[in-house]
């Protein structure tokens, strides 16, 4: 069974800091990963989908990285405002369903 | 319609009673999933629809769990006889491919069993 890890689980960086935020999955045979966004009671907004044969995929300040063989992938998010608090996921394709991770948990303090 | 659109949004219900969540998908998508948060937890799949025909319900926790598509867009998740345990954000999620394509995700719709 796929699983899908996110190290840490809480992240606090003050404004202005590059975000790194961390992914891996035990099953290296994907052909996408997806990265969401949840902000405290509402559901989840798509960020990013790279597709297996990318290495990297960017929007705006966002970029995610994949790398298969190893079994990674990162989100950096560049000089981070007090907007992006919220928390991340990152998920994985598994038999036909999304395979999520628990997520990262973001504080940006002014 | 715009996105994907959930109903109640929050739901108290007593123990022992049934709820009934609607799921509006975003107009065109084919395949449907359900999937249930608990706090502080990535969500986890309950089930999946393709069209009309519900293609995996592997993840539903009991067979108090039931969902339907009948028309192939609209889709309500059952619980009948609900318990606590029950208590998490249910989410819908459409897309326009077959399979786990780009999904995109409803608002949630939070059950309290009480």
């Amino acid at each position: 069974k796929q699983e899908v890890t996110q190290i840490p689980a809480a992240l606090s960086v003050p404004e202005g800091e590059n975000l790194v935020l961390n992914c891996s999955f035990t099953d290296s045979a994907i052909y996408n990963l997806q990265w969401f966004r949840q902000d405290p009671g509402k559901g989840l907004t798509s960020l990013l989908l790279i597709q297996s044969s990318q290495r990297e995929q960017t929007s705006g300040r966002l970029n995610a990285s994949l790398d298969k063989s190893s079994g990674r992938s990162t989100l950096y998010i560049a000089a981070s405002q007090p907007g992006d608090s919220a928390t991340y996921l990152c998920a994985v394709p598994s038999w036909g369903k999304l395979q999520f991770g628990a997520g990262t948990q973001v504080v940006v303090t002014p | 319609g715009a996105g994907v659109s959930q109903s109640p949004r929050y739901k108290v219900a007593k123990r022992g009673q049934d709820v009934a969540l609607r799921c509006d998908p975003i107009s065109g998508h084919v395949s449907l999933f359900w999937y249930q948060q608990a706090l502080g937890q990535g969500p986890e799949f309950l089930t999946y629809f393709q069209n009309e025909a519900q293609l995996d319900k592997s993840g539903l926790p009991s067979d108090r769990f039931f969902a339907e598509r009948p028309e192939g867009s609209v889709s309500t998740l059952k619980i009948q006889r609900t318990q606590q345990e029950d208590s998490a954000v249910y989410l819908c999620a459409s897309s326009s491919r077959q399979g786990t394509g780009e999904l995109f995700f409803g608002e949630g719709s939070r059950l309290t069993v009480l």
